[in-house]
Order: structure tokens, then C-alpha cells, then sequence
């Protein structure tokens, strides 16, 4: 099975922030790669399919770059509306493995 | 609008089978895949498991291979997950999500708990 490591796990930040999680995969997935936003009590959202692609409706403030086995989820200036838990998933093969996921607080 | 409404949470025993279900309105059931996504107390996501709405094709996590089964009622537009042989670290929220091929998992339902407990 692919191993998806993200980074970090927490990340204590302020509204306006940019915020930058890394995620890896143990080996090369291509660009078959998604990111989630998943809040308390809630299903996760899909932020960004095939590593850059921003899903419709997703503000323009995320984004995502990476390929092969290094991959980034940005957020230009942290809102209110973004403190969350964010995963990464690959789709290269399966099983399609998460992240461990990477938790953003209000510093 | 696409919707993904799942069944009601359920409590079980461990050594039990719990069936959950989804069921799907709002696109093409044949077009999309349907993907399984668990959740325990606290933890991250795991991927269990994916069917092909266009021709019941499984794939499964090994950890619970031998142990679930999906399945699909096309005149319903129905997915199935069953797990057998629950065990206490089955606990978790179990969500359903349309699954496109290259495209992530787009829509997801509301989850289901499931409780494994004597």
C-alpha cells in the first residue's frame, strides 16, 4: 500500500496567514492526488482533484502543486471559514490511501 | 441537486454484520463510482471500499477484505456496504461519497455510526 505523510499535523495560525501543508506519498502516484477540508461532525469537502485542480465552487485562495511523490495544499490568506482538519488522498492505485490529516488552529 | 442520503446509525455486537446504505439521486448512478470512507473516534480517514455503478466492480482495503461486501440496486440507485464479524475497532462514522474516475470523491453523504459494542 501506498503511505501518504502529511505535515504538518498542527498548525497553529492566525486569520490572514498563508498556510502551506506538504504532503508525501511513499512512492510516485503520478498526479493522482486530492485534497479534503473536513470540519467537526461533518463529511469532508473535495478541495483540489489531480493535484492542482480547484474543484468548482472552492474559493480561489486554495491551490494545490506537486507530482510523483511531493505535493502542496495552499492557502493564500487564511478566513475565518478555513480552520479545519485537511487530508490528502491518493487515487493512484488502491487502496486509496489518506493522510494522516493536518489540523489548523487559531493562534 | 446530486444527494447521497445514508441509512440510520446502528449499534452492534461484536461478531455481528451491519449493512449500511446509500442511496443516490440527482445523476447518472451508472456513470459514477461509489467509494466507502471510515472514520474512528477522533482518527483520520481510511478508504475501505469501491464499487463501479456502471458494472459492480469491487476493489477493497485490505484490512477488511474477507469481512465486507458492496454491492448495488441500480433501480434504486442504491449502494451497499456490509461488514461482518464487527469488532470494537469497526466503531466509527462510515460515509459514502460519489467517486469519479480521476476526479476525487466529489459528494459525500451524511455518515452513518455504526457502534460496535457488547
Amino acid at each position: 500500500d501506498i503511505q501518504m505523510t502529511q505535515s504538518p499535523s498542527t498548525l497553529s495560525t492566525s486569520v490572514g496567514d498563508r498556510v502551506t501543508i506538504t504532503c508525501r506519498a511513499s512512492q510516485s502516484v503520478s498526479d493522482w492526488l486530492a485534497w479534503y477540508q473536513q470540519k467537526p461532525g461533518k463529511a469532508p469537502k473535495l478541495l483540489i482533484y489531480k493535484a492542482s485542480n480547484l474543484e468548482r465552487g472552492v474559493p480561489s485562495r486554495f491551490s494545490g502543486t506537486g507530482s510523483g511523490t511531493a505535493f502542496t495544499l495552499t492557502i493564500s490568506s487564511l478566513q475565518p471559514d478555513d480552520f479545519a482538519t485537511y487530508y490528502c488522498q491518493q487515487y493512484d492505485s488502491y487502496p486509496h490511501t489518506f493522510g494522516q490529516g493536518s489540523k489548523l488552529e487559531i493562534k | 441537486q446530486v444527494q447521497l442520503v445514508q441509512s440510520a446509525g446502528e449499534v452492534k455486537k461484536p461478531g455481528a454484520s451491519v449493512k449500511v446504505s446509500c442511496m443516490t439521486s440527482g445523476y447518472t448512478f451508472s456513470s459514477y463510482g461509489i467509494s466507502w470512507v471510515r472514520q474512528a473516534p477522533g482518527q483520520g480517514l481510511e478508504w475501505l471500499a469501491w464499487i463501479s455503478g456502471y458494472n459492480g466492480n469491487t476493489k477493497y482495503a485490505h484490512k477488511v477484505q474477507g469481512r465486507v461486501t458492496m454491492s448495488t440496486d441500480t433501480s434504486t440507485s442504491t449502494a451497499y456496504l456490509e461488514l461482518r464479524s464487527l469488532r470494537s475497532d469497526d466503531t466509527g462514522v462510515y460515509y459514502c461519497a460519489r467517486d469519479f474516475v480521476g476526479a476525487g470523491m466529489d459528494v459525500w453523504g451524511q455518515g452513518t455510526t455504526v457502534t460496535v459494542s457488547s
